[in-house]
Parts: C-alpha cells; sequence; structure tokens
C-alpha cells in the first residue's frame, strides 16, 4: 500500500493563479482532511470529507475549494493564489471521523507551497 | 490564543540525556495524541491517550494525561539522536494541534 500520496512535492505560483493540490490514499478511508502548517501555528484544518459526496469546511476554508467523486481522492483547489497561502499542506485520511474516535490519521508527506 | 500550548518550544540536548516536553490547555479533553514529524515529512502518531491519569510507554518514550484530562507530558528517556523531531500534540476531538515541541538530539 502506498498509504496517503500528495502532488506536487514543491509549487511555487504568482499571486492571482490558480492550482489544484492532489490527495489520494490506497486504504479505503472514508474520512479525509486538509490541513496547513505554518512556523508557530501548527495544524490547521482547511476542509474535511466523512465520505464520497460529503465535504465540510474546518478552521480556514477562505480561498480554498474541495470536492469528493471518489473515496481515493480529495483535491484541494486554490481559486486565486495569495502570498498568505505560502504554507506546507498536508492530506491525511482515516478509517473513521477524526473527532469521535480515536482511529490513527494517516499523513501524506505534504506540498510546500509558495506564492510570490 | 491557541486550544493547546506546547513547551518549550524547542530544545536541544546531548544523546542520552533525558526530555520532557507539555502539552497544556484550559478545556477538557476525551483524549489526546502525540505525534512526530521529521523534515520534509508528514506527522506520524506516536499514541493517542484517553483516560485521565493514564501513562503508555514506548520503548524510552512515556506519555501521560493529566487527571483532568486537560494536559499531558511527553518524557523520552536517555534520548538518542533518532529521537529528532517536531513533536506534537492534538486533540481531534476539537479538531485542533499544538505549535509542537523541536527536539534536537546532538550526537
Amino acid at each position: 500500500n502506498a498509504g496517503v500520496t500528495q502532488t506536487p512535492k514543491f509549487q511555487v505560483l504568482k499571486t492571482g493563479q490558480s492550482m489544484t493540490l492532489q490527495c489520494a490514499q490506497d486504504m479505503n478511508h472514508e474520512y479525509m482532511s486538509w490541513y496547513r502548517q505554518d512556523p508557530g501555528m501548527g495544524l490547521r484544518l482547511i476542509h474535511y470529507s466523512v465520505g464520497a459526496g460529503i465535504t465540510d469546511q474546518g478552521e480556514v476554508p477562505n480561498g480554498y475549494n474541495v470536492s469528493r467523486s471518489t473515496t481515493e481522492d480529495f483535491p484541494l483547489r486554490l481559486l486565486s493564489a495569495a502570498p498568505s497561502q505560502t504554507s506546507v499542506y498536508f492530506c491525511a485520511s482515516s478509517t473513521r471521523e477524526v473527532t469521535t474516535s480515536t482511529d490513527t490519521q494517516y499523513f501524506g508527506p505534504g506540498t510546500r507551497l509558495t506564492v510570490l | 490564543t491557541q486550544l493547546l500550548e506546547q513547551s518549550p518550544q524547542f530544545l536541544s540536548i546531548q544523546e542520552g540525556e533525558n526530555l520532557t516536553v507539555y502539552c497544556n490547555s484550559s478545556s477538557v479533553f476525551s483524549s489526546l495524541q502525540w505525534y512526530r514529524q521529521e523534515p520534509g515529512e508528514g506527522p506520524v502518531l506516536l499514541v493517542t491517550v484517553v483516560t485521565g491519569g493514564e501513562v503508555k510507554k514506548l520503548k524510552r518514550l512515556t506519555f501521560q494525561f493529566g487527571d483532568a484530562r486537560k494536559d499531558s507530558s511527553l518524557h523520552i528517556t536517555a534520548a538518542q539522536p533518532g529521537d529528532t523531531g517536531l513533536y506534537l500534540c492534538a486533540a481531534l476531538s476539537k479538531l485542533s494541534f499544538g505549535a509542537g515541541t523541536t527536539v534536537t538530539v546532538r550526537a
């Protein structure tokens, strides 16, 4: 099993450009989520999904869109990149929703995004 | 203001020394998790504590959940360079992570 995979690993964008960060998991997990990690702030939840066709907002959703058409994939779209979106982005998955279970959450290796 | 406060922010010690990092909050949690993150990688779950006063051991790592379920600590005995990394605590019932403690163990 590959676990959770993310592409690309690095990306540089100009302000106003759009792009999609890809995330895929092969563990048949229902719950998937996107976080951003910034120095001194820990991981902050952007969006999450409890299953195919269902998504919801996290703590910092503005400027990002998600969709979940399959169990395996959960892409994150930046609509119009801003310098404030420079960060490291992590995708994660688990068997069940993490707020109500203690199931292990598996993280991908991250995408390092710089917006100029 | 973060829900989970971790201290210290940075810790650098010599191989063989012991260290303790802390995760504190004013809120009560049903469980707390500890992760280790190495440079260029995603966090990896080390342990989940669910009962107040619970102590869990993972080789040289000892995790404790406070009696009131508001805080937790991670103690590493005889640290090794392989213990180097960012240690994060998380309260997933509140979808909250601490900012982490960066631990460097010098050979």
